[in-house]
């Protein structure tokens, strides 16, 4: 199985930067995957790591280390509408549980003006 | 095109009542996820299917849950005998395949057990 460890709150002012970071422990791995997710809505996805490295996607970035067992998501330049929850993931790769998606328990960001 | 629709949106169920919840992915994606997802906390797997196959349902939290996707498109997820805490959205998300990276997600139901 998985376990996923991420904070529980953050809280930035627009325009700055924040980063969440993850860590999990596998015993399969077949991809690192974050997304958002605001309050009554439904998550939408936003980044995905595989390989060991930055994927940088506009204001968002992701980074993956799967030899630590660690991901963060860098969030850039922030405007209020990113006050959302972000949930980090991970795509079990073992054999019995192939493709089946563990979620962390979601890292609620704030934006203050 | 349109994305993933779920129904009901909100359901309210006595204790011990049936309900059956609802899912149509995105056209022509073969892979169909359930999660359930209490509240403060991240979606918890239940099952999946392939097509028509249910790949794994490992995550299903008793024999009182069900789910079905007989010709391979719409999924209904089951709850017999609902209890308090059954009570949670439940979110059904589809991928174009098992190998592909994004899974896209429908609104969810939120039952509430009575």
């Amino acid at each position: 199985g998985q376990n996923i460890d991420q904070p529980t709150e953050m809280t930035a002012t627009e325009g700055a930067i924040v980063q969440i970071n993850c860590t999990y422990q596998t015993s399969g791995f077949n991809g690192l995957f974050w997304y958002q997710q605001h309050a009554g809505e439904a998550p939408t996805f936003l980044s995905y790591n595989v390989l060991d490295g930055l994927e940088e996607k506009g204001r968002f970035s992701s980074f993956l280390s799967r030899s630590k067992g660690y991901s963060y998501l860098l969030l850039k330049e922030l405007q209020m509408k990113d006050s959302a929850s972000y949930l980090c993931a991970v795509r079990d790769g073992s054999a019995d549980s192939w493709g089946k998606f563990q979620f962390g328990a979601g890292t609620q960001v704030v934006v203050t003006p | 095109g349109a994305g993933v629709s779920q129904s009901p949106r909100y359901k309210v169920a006595k204790r011990g009542q049936d309900v059956a919840l609802r899912c149509d992915p995105i056209s022509g994606h073969v892979s169909l996820f359930w999660y359930q997802q209490a509240l403060g906390q991240g979606p918890e797997f239940l099952t999946y299917f392939q097509n028509e196959a249910q790949l794994d349902k490992s995550g299903l939290p008793s024999d009182r849950f069900f789910a079905e996707r007989p010709e391979g498109s719409v999924s209904t997820l089951k709850i017999q005998r609902t209890q308090q805490e059954d009570s949670a959205v439940y979110l059904c998300a589809s991928s174009v395949d098992i190998l592909s990276y994004e899974q896209y997600f429908g609104p969810g139901t939120r039952l509430t057990v009575t």
